[in-house]
């Protein structure tokens, strides 16, 4: 059983903040490591896919980055807004490529 | 098109009924997934179909049915399901298996009684 854990469970900050979250991921058989926000009752969105040790990727304010060789990953939001809100989920993919692991979540709460 | 839709949203259902999911896109994708995901935890992956063909199936009991009638279809069949079985139904769609960010419906919330 794979084991994807994602620190802190829940977050509360207020508007302008900066933040980041914690994925922790096996460091054998890597595949990929995806990034997705889920806001309550809409469908989970992709915000990355990273493959590569080192790897930066960055949209708008939120960025990411990706150590496989010790099996981590971190997510920073900058300037956290409102609208900002919602579940953070990180998700696994073995050397297989075909099953994705999702984390327990980092419940994210921006409040003004 | 850059949406995948499920339908019903809702669904309630007797022990003894028999219902069916629907999950559709438009976007070639040639992978998709069902995910069941419980109240306070992460989706869980039950069935992966690449190229309308069932590729993985995470020792799911069989009163879950699942069938991929062509590339933009992808369908859960339930009978006889458990109030257990109560859940968020999520589907999802990539370029294909391993490639790309998923794409995710907005689920079916079931509840079994």
């Amino acid at each position: 059983i794979l084991n994807v854990e994602q620190s802190p469970q829940s977050l509360h900050v207020q508007e302008g903040d900066s933040t980041n979250f914690t994925c922790s991921f096996p460091s054998s058989n890597f595949y990929a490591l995806h990034w997705y926000r889920w806001e309550t009752a809409k469908s989970p969105e992709a915000l990355f896919v990273m493959t590569l040790n080192g790897d930066e990727k960055k949209k708008g304010r939120i960025s990411a980055t990706l150590n496989t060789k010790e099996g981590y990953s971190y997510l920073y939001i900058k300037g956290s807004q409102p609208e900002d809100s919602a579940t953070y989920l990180c998700a696994f993919l073995t050397g297989t490529a075909s099953k994705l692991t999702f984390g327990t979540g980092t419940r994210l709460q921006v409040t003004l | 098109d850059t949406e995948v839709t499920q339908t019903p949203k809702h669904l309630v259902m007797g022990m003894t009924n028999k219902k069916s999911l629907k999950c559709e896109q438009h976007m070639g994708h040639r992978a998709m997934y069902w995910y069941k995901q419980k109240a306070k935890k992460p989706p869980e992956l039950m069935f992966v179909y690449s190229y309308e063909k069932l590729s993985i199936n995470e020792s799911v009991p069989s009163r879950f049915s699942p069938e991929c009638p062509n590339s933009s279809l992808l369908n859960l069949h339930l009978h006889a399901l458990q109030p257990e079985d109560s859940a968020l139904y999520l589907c999802a769609s990539s370029l294909s298996m391993g490639g790309n960010g998923y794409t995710f419906g907005s689920g079916t919330r079931l509840t079994v009684v």
